[in-house]
């Protein structure tokens, strides 16, 4: 079974910063990897499809990139809005551990 | 399109957890999605139970394929699921979702509905 590591597990970062997450999938799954955001309360939103293409309304401050088994979102100019957790998934089947994006 | 999730919130240790996700504005029979169920324990991440396509093919996360089950009632626009000999560790926010068959991404999500298992 191919299991996805996210890391790290949580990050501080302040309004305007820069952030990064990777994701490393334990065998090569070419560019099927998915990122959501998730907010409390509430359901995951896809954010990212096939690695690098950005979901239809979604800010283009996020961007993905990747293949194989290493995998980047990246948050080019953090917003306020974006405090949240971030999952990265395997085709349609395992999750990664999340990565909570909290306020420095 | 929306999908909403129904059922119980409530379950007793070793009986089977049934919910329903009907799917409005749009069709359940389209041959772009799967359409799957994924759930989350009070505190912890996301994990995939299964999917299953209008035909009814289906595949399962195979720590839970021994007690999952599901279905689709294209009449109805709705996919079910059934988990069986529950226990407390099957407490969860359960979602289910459409999935692109070409990017194999969950772009549709449900609310998500909250089942607890206890007596």
């Amino acid at each position: 079974d191919i299991q996805m590591t996210q890391s790290p597990s949580s990050v501080s970062a302040s309004v305007g910063d820069r952030v990064t997450i990777t994701c490393r999938a334990s065998q090569g799954i070419s560019s099927w990897l998915a990122w959501y955001q998730q907010k409390p309360g509430k359901a995951p939103k896809l954010l990212i499809y096939a690695a690098s293409n950005l979901q239809s309304g979604v800010p283009s401050r996020f961007s993905g990139s990747g293949s194989g088994t290493d995998f980047t979102l990246t948050i080019s100019s953090l917003q306020p809005e974006d405090f949240a957790t971030y999952y990265c998934q395997q085709a349609s089947s395992p999750f990664g551990g999340g990565t909570k994006v909290e306020i420095k | 399109l929306q999908l909403q999730e129904s059922g119980p919130g409530l379950v007793k240790p070793s009986e089977t957890l049934s919910l329903t996700c009907t799917v409005s504005g749009g069709s359940i029979s389209s041959s772009s999605y799967y359409w799957g169920w994924i759930r989350q324990p009070p505190g912890k991440g996301l994990e995939w139970i299964g999917s299953i396509y209008y035909s009814g093919s289906t595949y399962y996360n195979p720590s839970l394929k021994s007690r999952v089950t599901i279905s689709v009632d294209t009449s109805n626009n709705q996919f079910s699921l059934k988990l069986s000999s529950v226990t407390a560790a099957d407490t969860a926010v359960y979602y289910c979702a459409r999935r692109d068959y070409h990017s194999y991404a969950m772009d549709v999500w449900g609310q998500g509905t909250t089942v607890t298992v206890s007596s």
